[in-house]
């Protein structure tokens, strides 16, 4: 059983489109996130679920839009795709909000957008 | 702000050789550190972690990082590497009260067979 999984591992699409992408976890962890990382491989966090509650909403375009029906659920919406949100975006999930326990994160969603 | 540096941005050596990869970060207060290792093509995985107490840490595969204090610096050593190191290394932290982990830039480690 995989821990926490990503849909879909691979997204091609158009500029202009709108896409999601979904994270499920089955660990019983409180606190889910969704990070992106470029083609630098430099990580950075876009967002922190804590039991359904938004608790970290950082500089991010209002394209993206992130919902949790449940704790063991986050999905990724994205409008109007662009050429620069082109990258892998990692989902994670953690015991709870203070992150002490670590990360364990999905396998990833690698978005190409043309 | 919070950061995390990694000098390093790719290291190449032979396979036996011995490992250090540095990591400096930027918070004065009580941190958590963490080291991560993400395999071609893999998602990230947790190789070792630090929260308090001996600052000489030992984690999955033989790896082992010195928190030091003084010099805000969580290095990860190896004394002796595989071909199957090769991989992205990440030093992260997070301050104890915060609720997200800052991830470095990464290292790219190549072990040459």
């Amino acid at each position: 059983d995989t821990a926490v999984s990503q849909t879909p591992k691979y997204l091609v699409t158009q500029m202009g489109n709108d896409k999601s992408i979904k994270c499920e976890q089955n660990l019983g962890h409180d606190t889910m996130y969704w990070y992106k990382q470029d083609s630098k491989k430099f990580l950075k966090i876009m967002f922190s679920y804590n039991n359904k509650e938004l608790i970290i909403n950082e500089t991010v375009p209002n394209r993206f839009s992130p919902k949790s029906p449940d704790k063991a659920h986050l999905n990724l919406h994205i409008n109007s795709l662009e050429l620069g949100d082109s990258a892998v975006y990692f989902c994670a999930s953690s015991q709870d909000w203070q992150t002490q326990s670590g990360y364990t994160f999905g396998s990833g969603t690698r978005l190409t957008v043309v | 702000a919070q950061s995390v540096s990694q000098h390093n941005h790719h290291v190449i050596l032979s396979e036996a050789a011995s490992l250090e990869l540095g990591c400096n970060y930027s918070y004065g207060g009580t941190v958590n550190l963490f080291w991560y290792v993400q395999y071609p093509g893999q998602h990230l995985q947790l190789l070792l972690k630090y929260f308090s107490g001996d600052p000489l840490v030992k984690g999955i595969k033989g790896f082992e990082a010195e928190f030091i204090k003084s010099k805000f610096s969580f290095n990860l050593r190896k004394p002796s590497v595989q071909w199957s190191d090769t991989a992205e290394y990440f030093c992260a932290v997070t301050p104890s009260s915060a609720s997200k982990i800052i991830f470095g830039s990464g290292t790219r480690l190549s072990i040459r067979p």
